[in-house]
């Protein structure tokens, strides 16, 4: 079974600073990846996702992700936060189950603050 | 396209009432997925369609609930009765093909009292 783990439910930075949030993935067969985002009392929106061929993926709102197989991690980056950068941030891993359909696995969320 | 939209986006009813949640997926997705959201928990799938077919109702919690989707472009979420543990946001979301992306509702907020 595939699963999704996102290390520190909170990451606080300051406006300017690096945003790195970690997830790490476990899926017995070649795992397709997403980050969404959610805004308070709003859905989730996709940022950015993998599915195959070039392993950095550039995302919307200046975010991006690198997928390492050899450490099944898939963690998010931005060079510089912004104050709208505020908000709660899930991974997912997403397979294609036998039979068809799949199954889209979240993380339990990483929620970002952004400090002046 | 107007996204995915649900109805309500608020609900408060009272532990034993019948509930029911509302969604029209964006046309022509033919994969729509019903979500739980809640603190204790976080995201779970509840249940999801392929072509107006339920495939995978596993994360359905209970009898109490129960999910139909008689057309592409409509599906329902029910829940009765409805217990104070039920409240949660509940989110749609839609695809167009296999492991592509889902596109979410904003959601309806449930609040059983």
């Amino acid at each position: 079974a595939q699963s999704v783990t996102q290390l520190g439910s909170h990451v606080s930075v300051s406006e300017g600073a690096l945003v790195l949030l970690r997830c790490n993935y476990s899926s017995s067969v070649p795992p397709y990846l997403f980050w969404y985002v959610q805004y308070p009392n709003q859905g989730l929106q996709l940022l950015l996702k993998y599915t195959t061929g070039a392993t950095l993926v550039k995302g919307i709102n200046g975010f991006e992700a690198e997928f390492k197989k050899s450490e099944t991690s898939f963690h998010l980056t931005k060079p510089s936060a912004h104050m709208s950068d505020a908000a709660e941030y899930f991974c997912a891993v997403s397979t294609i189950l036998t039979g068809g359909g799949n199954k889209l696995t979240f993380g339990t969320g990483t929620q970002l603050k952004v400090e002046l | 396209d107007a996204g995915v939209i649900q109805s309500p986006r608020h609900e408060v009813t009272e532990m034993g009432q019948e509930v029911t949640l509302r969604c029209k997926p964006i046309s022509g997705h033919d994969y729509l997925f019903w979500y739980r959201q809640t603190m204790m928990r976080g995201l779970e799938l509840l249940i999801y369609f392929n072509n107006n077919v339920p495939i995978d109702d596993s994360g359905m919690p209970e009898d109490r609930f129960s999910a139909k989707m008689p057309n592409a472009s409509f599906s329902t979420l029910k829940i009765q009765p409805s217990e104070p543990r039920d409240s949660a946001v509940y989110f749609c979301a839609s695809t167009l093909r296999r492991a592509d992306t889902q596109y979410f509702g904003p959601g309806t907020r449930l609040t059983v009292l």
